[in-house]
């Protein structure tokens, strides 16, 4: 039972245009979101968080969007740069817990 | 410096064996944990230590044993190792409380053959 679902797992993007990654969640307890950046062989590198009394937070050049009632979370990187390929994870964690519940990620390939 | 440290990279070993993977963070976090990701790339939480006590014990075999000999450190003892037990396994740490990241370290591939 996959509770946190990135339905795309992969995505292609030219340099200097957005990349949209999606994420869509079934649990109404989570109140906490997470994107993490995975580049092969290393740990999860934190990105962006948002929390649940929010529907957008903006960080530089990444910003990510809550839609509770969809239950839909959304990553935008503008403008994307070949830096940013890599695996991005999205990630939620229940109310009054730490636990981080991951989905399976998507890649980023972001060309010239 | 790493924040998280895992040692070792990388674990060949027979079925059968027992094997631990040691994990250390440097930023001060009072809790820590292990995660697994699999061939399907799924990565889920197995452990939460806090402050050397069990917080969260995913349904994962009693094979496994995690040890936390201060809060600083948390290692993953595997007994009886299994073909199934082959995935990358995640340390991580975090500050106590919700709505606070976790920091990973660079990951652990095991293979048992």
């Amino acid at each position: 039972d996959q509770q946190v679902k990135q339905n795309s797992p992969s995505l292609s993007v030219q340099e200097g245009r957005i990349s949209i990654l999606n994420c869509d969640y079934t649990n109404s307890m989570f109140d906490y979101f997470l994107w993490y950046k995975k580049y092969p062989a290393e740990g999860p590198t934190f990105l962006i968080s948002i929390s649940s009394i929010k529907d957008k937070n903006e960080d530089g050049r990444f910003t990510v969007f809550l839609n509770k009632s969809a239950k839909h979370l959304s990553l935008h990187i503008v403008p994307s740069q070949p830096g940013d390929s890599a695996v991005y994870f999205c990630a939620a964690s229940p109310y009054n817990t730490d636990k981080l519940i991951f989905g399976t990620g998507t890649r980023l390939q972001v060309f010239p | 410096d790493t924040a998280v440290s895992q040692t070792p990279k990388y674990l060949v070993t027979q079925m059968g064996n027992d094997k631990s993977i040691k994990c250390e963070q440097n930023l001060g976090h009072d809790t820590m944990y292990w995660y697994k990701q699999d061939s399907k790339k799924f990565l889920k939480i197995m452990f939460s230590y806090n402050n050397k006590e069990l917080i969260i014990n995913e349904t994962v075999p009693n094979r496994f044993s995690p040890k936390s000999p201060d809060k600083a450190h948390l290692n993953l003892h595997i007994n009886s190792l299994e073909l199934g037990d082959s995935a990358v396994y995640f340390c991580a740490s975090s500050h106590l409380g919700q709505n606070t990241e976790a920091f990973f370290g660079q990951g652990t591939r095991l293979t048992v053959v």
